[in-house]
């Protein structure tokens, strides 16, 4: 069963130049979150998405977008690339599980794309 | 989501176990607490979670005291491969589109 992937692996790009990062969920999950985590720090959440809709978003400007597909993947932009940008972006994907009481949704993450902006 | 307290570093000689704490005075009746890793560079891995009752899986154990109010992540027996930085993150259960709101975690460092 493969886990939660990402690609690519590694990304540079320029001050102004637009990304696209790719997420492909763990089998069976519908729900995919992005992370932003700078160097030094825990990760920052950016956006979720279920049904192919933005269900809730973090602090993070409109220059962060994104999208699902209807297989549930998903990818994440960035426009107007700033140098502050450059971080490990994080893909989790979670889906319903049924506990002894309540259903949970555990969020399990893929390997990160480092990006860099010079 | 309740906010969380957790020491910044902590050592342990490998093969001993490591008693992760935790802090976190402010959760509410509805959150879960989980506890996540990461190893350098890596994206992090769940360990396990729990809302009331201790629990234990094949990673680590979990134990809530009786008032919720603070944690403890056990691996019994560390290794050099678990050294690694862990969160403990309360979040509600499942029904709302819940985040994980990450602190600066513990870093633990295991030594021969």
């Amino acid at each position: 069963d493969a886990g939660v992937t990402q690609s690519p692996t590694h990304l540079i790009k320029t001050r102004g130049q637009q990304v696209t990062l790719r997420c492909s969920p763990k089998s069976g999950h519908d729900t995919v979150s992005w992370y932003q985590q700078a160097l030094g720090q825990g990760p920052q959440f950016i956006f979720q998405y279920y049904e192919e809709e933005e269900r809730q978003r973090g602090n993070f400007p409109d220059r962060f977008s994104g999208h699902q597909f209807p297989n549930y993947s998903s990818e994440l932009n960035v426009n107007a690339l700033l140098l502050g940008d450059s971080a490990l972006y994080l893909c989790a994907s979670s889906g319903w599980t049924s506990g002894a009481l309540v259903a949970t949704d555990t969020q399990y993450f893929g390997p990160g794309t480092r990006l860099t902006v010079l | 989501d309740a906010k969380t307290t957790q020491p910044t570093s902590m050592d342990c000689a490998e093969g001993r176990a490591a008693n992760l704490p935790c802090n976190h005075s402010t959760i509410s009746g509805n959150e879960y607490v989980y506890w996540y890793r990461q190893i350098h560079s890596q994206g992090p891995q769940y360990i396990i979670h729990g809302l009331k009752n201790n629990e234990t899986n094949e990673m680590a154990s979990l134990i809530i005291t009786e008032d919720r109010k603070s944690s403890t992540l056990i691996l019994p027996h560390a290794t050099l491969r678990d050294t690694a930085v862990y969160y403990c993150i309360v979040r509600v259960a499942a029904g709302t589109a819940s985040k994980l709101t990450f602190g600066t975690g513990t870093r633990l460092q295991v030594t021969l």
